[in-house]
């Protein structure tokens, strides 16, 4: 079956340092790659997106790129700022079912 | 604002209650999910529904009962529920179900803690 398998947190950075959170999967077909962002009391949120291999998604600073050929969806933001302290899920989509990981919790100290 | 709004935000009730829990998106999308956020725990897909009609029951215990009314709304009707059913309450809409690429809209969640 699909499976996700992204880094363990909690994560803790300063502000302006660079981030990473490392998302493998294991799927039986050609699925889109998601990461979402949960902030505080909030539901889940479209962080990016890419939906065939060697796409790119971006979004607010943020990058990941889709490699079919080590099944990785790996999140980076060469900067962060306090207002990206949040719980960050890489999840796959085939056909019509999300898979999540477990989640990675962020904080970035001022 | 993601367009799919929850109610309650929170709700604690005991094992004997019955309560539900209402989603509503204002997307017009055709497909709708109710989701369980545990502590420690990946998402889990409860049901999902498209077109009105249910189309997964991800093996939810019969204690959690869908209902779809219409595409814009959905409920998730809770009876007899057990301690370890505190967990927070997930719905979502996309356009359609069975379209891989969709994005899933999320709603703010329901806070359940069952005394």
């Amino acid at each position: 079956g699909n499976s996700v398998t992204q880094m363990e947190g909690p994560v803790t950075l300063s502000e302006e340092a660079f981030l990473t959170i490392n998302c493998t999967y294991t799927a039986t077909g050609y699925p889109s790659l998601f990461w979402y962002v949960q902030y505080p009391g909030e539901g889940l949120q479209l962080l990016l997106k890419a939906t065939k291999a060697d796409d790119k998604g971006s979004n607010k600073g943020f990058e990941a790129t889709y490699r079919k050929e080590t099944t990785s969806f790996h999140l980076e933001k060469g900067s962060v700022q306090v207002s990206d302290s949040a719980v960050y899920f890489c999840a796959l989509s085939d056909d019509y079912k999300l898979s999540f990981g477990a989640g990675t919790t962020v904080t970035v100290r001022a | 604002e993601t367009g799919v709004t929850q109610t309650p935000r929170h709700l604690v009730m005991g094992m004997t209650n019955k309560k539900s829990l209402k989603c509503e998106q204002h997307l017009g999308h055709n497909a709708m999910y109710w989701y369980k956020q545990s502590a420690k725990k990946p998402l889990e897909l409860m049901f999902v529904y498209n077109f009105k009609e249910q189309t997964e029951n991800n093996s939810v215990p019969s204690r959690f009962s869908p209902e779809c009314p219409n595409s814009s709304h959905l409920f998730l009707h809770l009876h007899t529920l057990q301690p370890e059913d505190s967990a927070l309450y997930l719905c979502a809409s996309s356009p359609q179900s069975r379209a891989g690429t969709d994005t899933q809209y999320f709603g703010p969640g329901t806070r359940l803690t069952v005394l």
